[in-house]
């Protein structure tokens, strides 16, 4: 059993690039979502998705994009990479976006644009 | 709107010595509240929760917490610190609100734990 399952976990790109960042859960959870974390912020949403075919905006999406085509994966598009976005980006699963059930989050991917 | 303040950004102790991190919240509603820990370069590890059950919440690797509604606070406690806690922790609420709102998260800013020898 996996868990939460994040690649790359480092990651260095150029101003205007664009990546993914990968994200795979084995525990069959419904709720899926992206955090970024930035000195001093704590961990703020990016987005969320409560099913496959279903997501929607957190605290802070713009510049980046996503999409839930399976339960097991929930990829976040940088379509334009810029300074700004560079961030330690945290994946998060749970089994239902009721409250009370814990959300398990992937080890982390550090990403520097220049 | 719900909000998470942790009163340190910074403690030190030295080991053996009893752990003490603040948080105070602030929320419209029932909330649910969480400790979660970060090691260095590492994702983040549930320490313990509270859903509106027993007010005092035993945690993983000796932490415990206690909710206190009329102070508003979650404070995370330790009665002895050991070198491998030293990490940063995060005080976590989420509102009960009609359908569940896992979704709406909020973090505090974080408190760097510090044990000395």
């Amino acid at each position: 059993n996996a868990g939460v399952t994040q690649t790359p976990k480092f990651q260095v790109l150029k101003t205007g690039q664009s990546m993914t960042l990968q994200c795979a859960q084995d525990m069959n959870h419904e709720y899926m979502s992206w955090y970024r974390q930035d000195p001093g912020m704590g961990l703020r949403l990016i987005h969320y998705s409560v099913g496959a075919g279903i997501t929607d905006q957190g605290e802070v999406p713009n510049g980046y994009n996503v999409s839930r085509s399976t339960t097991e994966d929930f990829p976040l598009r940088l379509l334009s990479a810029a300074p700004s976005q560079t961030s330690v980006y945290f994946c998060a699963s749970s089994y239902s976006q009721e409250v009370g059930y814990t959300i398990y989050f992937g080890e982390g991917s550090w990403l520097t644009v220049v | 709107a719900q909000s998470v303040t942790q009163l340190d950004s910074h403690v030190s102790v030295s080991e053996g010595t009893p752990v003490l991190l603040r948080c105070n919240y602030s929320s419209s509603y029932s909330p649910s509240l969480f400790w979660y820990v970060q090691h260095p370069n590492k994702g983040l590890q549930l320490l313990l929760k509270y859903t509106s059950a027993a007010t005092l919440v035993k945690g993983i690797n000796g932490f415990e917490a206690e909710f206190k509604k009329s102070e508003t606070s979650f404070h995370l406690t330790k009665p002895s610190a050991h070198m491998s806690d030293a990490a940063e922790y995060f005080c976590v609420v989420s509102d009960m609100k009609t359908g569940g709102s896992n979704y709406k998260l909020t973090f505090g800013k974080g408190t760097l734990l510090t044990v000395n020898p």
